[in-house]
């Protein structure tokens, strides 16, 4: 089966905090994509990060950074000194290279960063 | 750059009504996906198409019906509206997988009540 666990619904955290949102994948495909987008409050998708199944480098790019383990199946997500701008569902996705590249969503965690 | 465009951005049906939701991409992505969204859920995929001629149902295509006549439009027609097809309706068109680029880029949603 495919799946995406996005364990924590909701998460708030003060302004300058440390956050990190966890993502944990199930697939039996050896070749495979993953996504992290963020919906903020006007409701469209943001494309954040792609990552596939070959490339476990972790990748930072500004405050935000990736953490790819494939011996876990964990594709976290950490925000460093959050801001209230960060304020959003974010969404983790398994995109399924062999099955013309539909996308498995996680349920989406809540990000609350209060000032 | 108009990207995913979808219509209407909100719309009401009475229960039985039907409409068709358009979207239509301008980057020739041969990929084209259309996802619902339930309030505090992930988004669950209702058809695909890998191609003009060609689409497949996803997790949730019970009630609905997609065409793919161009490359850049894939309409998605609900028959009968119902209660439980109350929703966010997002539209999404990509690469094909394998590509450099299989990031998924989405529309602005259309909002769907029935009542």
């Amino acid at each position: 089966a495919q799946k995406v666990t996005q364990a924590q619904t909701e998460i708030s955290v003060v302004e300058k905090e440390d956050v990190t949102l966890d993502c944990v994948y199930e697939t039996r495909d050896t070749t495979y994509y993953l996504f992290w987008y963020k919906q903020p409050p006007s409701g469209e998708l943001v494309f954040l990060i792609r990552r596939n199944s070959f490339d476990e480098q972790n990748e930072i790019s500004g405050r935000y950074s990736w953490n790819f383990q494939k011996s876990t199946s964990s594709f976290n997500f950490t925000i460093t000194a959050s801001q209230v701008v960060d304020s959003a569902v974010y969404f983790c996705a398994l995109g399924l290279y062999n099955q013309g590249g539909k996308l498995i969503f996680g349920q989406g965690t809540e990000l609350s960063v209060k000032p | 750059n108009a990207g995913v465009t979808q219509t209407p951005k909100f719309r009401i049906l009475k229960i039985g009504q039907s409409m068709t939701l358009q979207c239509t991409q301008d980057m020739n992505h041969n990929y084209m996906y259309w996802y619902r969204q339930d309030p505090g859920m992930g988004l669950k995929l209702i058809y695909y198409s890998v191609g003009a001629g060609i689409t497949d149902k996803g997790e949730v295509p019970n009630g609905y019906n997609v065409s793919r006549s161009t490359t850049e439009d894939f309409p998605l027609r609900l028959e009968l509206a119902a209660p439980s097809q109350t929703s966010v309706y997002f539209c999404a068109s990509s690469y094909p997988s394998g590509s450099a680029n299989t990031e998924a880029f989405f529309g602005q949603g259309t909002r769907l009540t029935v009542v």
